[in-house]
This record gives C-alpha cells, structure tokens and sequence, in this order.
C-alpha cells in the first residue's frame, strides 16, 4: 500500500500569508496525485488534479507542483474562506489520502 | 448539476450488517466509476471501496477487504456499499464520491453530504 504523509498536520496563518503545504508519497505515483479541501461540516471539494491542474472555479492563488514522491500545494495571498483542511490523495494505487493540513487563523 | 445522495447509515452492533446507498442525478451514471470515503469523528479522509463505471471491476481498503462488497445498478442509478462484520473502528461518516473518469480511480470531482453509521453496543 502506498502511504501518503503530509507535513504540517497544522498551521497558523494570518490573511495574505503565503501558504505552503507538503505532501510525500512512499513511492512514486507519477501524475495520480490530488489536493482537497474540506471544511467544517462539509464534504470535501477537488481543489487540483494530476498535481497541478487546477479544477474549474479555484481560485488562481492556489497552486499545486511536485514530481514523483514530494508535492506541494501552495497559497498565494490566503484569504479568510481558505482556512480549511486539506488533503492530499494519490490514486496511482487505489486511493489513499494524507491526513491532513488544518489551516487556522493566527 | 451533479448530486449525490447518501441514506442507509445508522446504529449498528458491532457485527452486525448495513447497506448504504448513494442516488446519483444530474449526469450519466453508468459513465463514471464511484468511490466510497470515510471519515471517523474528528478524522480524516480513508478511502474505502471503488468500482468502475461498468460494475466490472472493484476495489477495497485492506481494512475492509471481504467485510465490504461495493456494487452499483445503472437501471436505478445507485451505488451500494454492503457491510457487514461491523466493528467499532468503522464508525464514520460515509461519502459517496464520483470520479472523473470511468477507470478507478483517478480523481473525485463531486461528493455527497454523507451518511453516519455507528458501530456501538
């Protein structure tokens, strides 16, 4: 089974702060990788695909890069609707996620 | 617009057996393979159990690998999540996911609001 580890599992981040969250495959998964975002209450949304592709409506201030085993997804110029959890999911094996990056308000 | 509606979830003793189901409307059903996804109170994300868009093909966690049976029917535009050997560790809120595509799995671009199943005596 191919285990993902996400690091922070939390931060504190003022509105415009740069964000960055990093997520490491214990094997290659190629392209198969994926970042959502949930928040209280609610059920997960698709934030990127495929590593960097952005799905349609998110916001241009997010980001997503990384090859092979480490990815990132970055926020430029957090706003308020961004604190949130994230997720990260490989699918080259099944689908495991990451357990997750709580964003809260510094 | 896509939705996706989840029922079936409830209190269970712990080896006792549920079935959820997931309505799909506002797309082609058949076209698209289905996942199920967990999340246990305070959690993240575990993913559970998929199957392509034909029914073909299924594939499970190793934490329910032959507890859990996934399966669909295209006439009703259902998916179906048999449990049964229920413990307690499967309590969670449980997500209909449909993917993008009609192989398992590539990414879930729309969620259900979930089901609550508890496993408790």
């Amino acid at each position: 089974d191919i285990q993902m580890t996400q690091s922070p599992s939390s931060l504190s981040a003022s509105v415009g702060d740069r964000v960055t969250i990093t997520c490491r495959a214990s094997q290659s998964i190629s392209t198969y990788f994926n970042w959502y975002q949930q928040k209280p209450g609610k059920a997960p949304i698709i934030l990127i695909h495929s590593v960097s592709i952005l799905q349609s409506g998110v916001p241009s201030r997010f980001s997503g890069s990384g090859s092979g085993t480490e990815f990132t997804l970055t926020i430029n110029g957090l706003q308020p609707e961004d604190f949130a959890t994230y997720y990260c999911q490989q699918t080259y094996d099944l689908g495991s996620f990451g357990q997750g990056t709580k964003v809260e308000i510094k | 617009e896509v939705h996706l509606l989840e029922s079936g979830g409830g209190l269970v003793q712990p080896g006792g057996s549920l079935r959820l189901s997931c309505v799909g409307s506002g797309f082609t059903f058949s076209s698209y393979a289905m996942s199920w996804v967990r999340q246990a109170p305070g959690k993240g994300l575990e993913w559970v159990a998929g199957i392509s868009s034909s029914g073909a093909l299924t594939f499970y966690a190793d934490s329910v690998k032959g507890r859990f049976t996934i399966s669909r029917d295209k006439s009703i535009n259902t998916l179906y999540l048999q449990m049964n050997s229920l413990r307690a560790d499967d309590t969670a809120l449980y997500y209909c996911a449909k993917d993008w595509s009609a192989r398992t799995m590539y990414y879930f671009d729309s969620w259900g609001q979930g089901t609550l199943v508890t496993v408790s005596s």
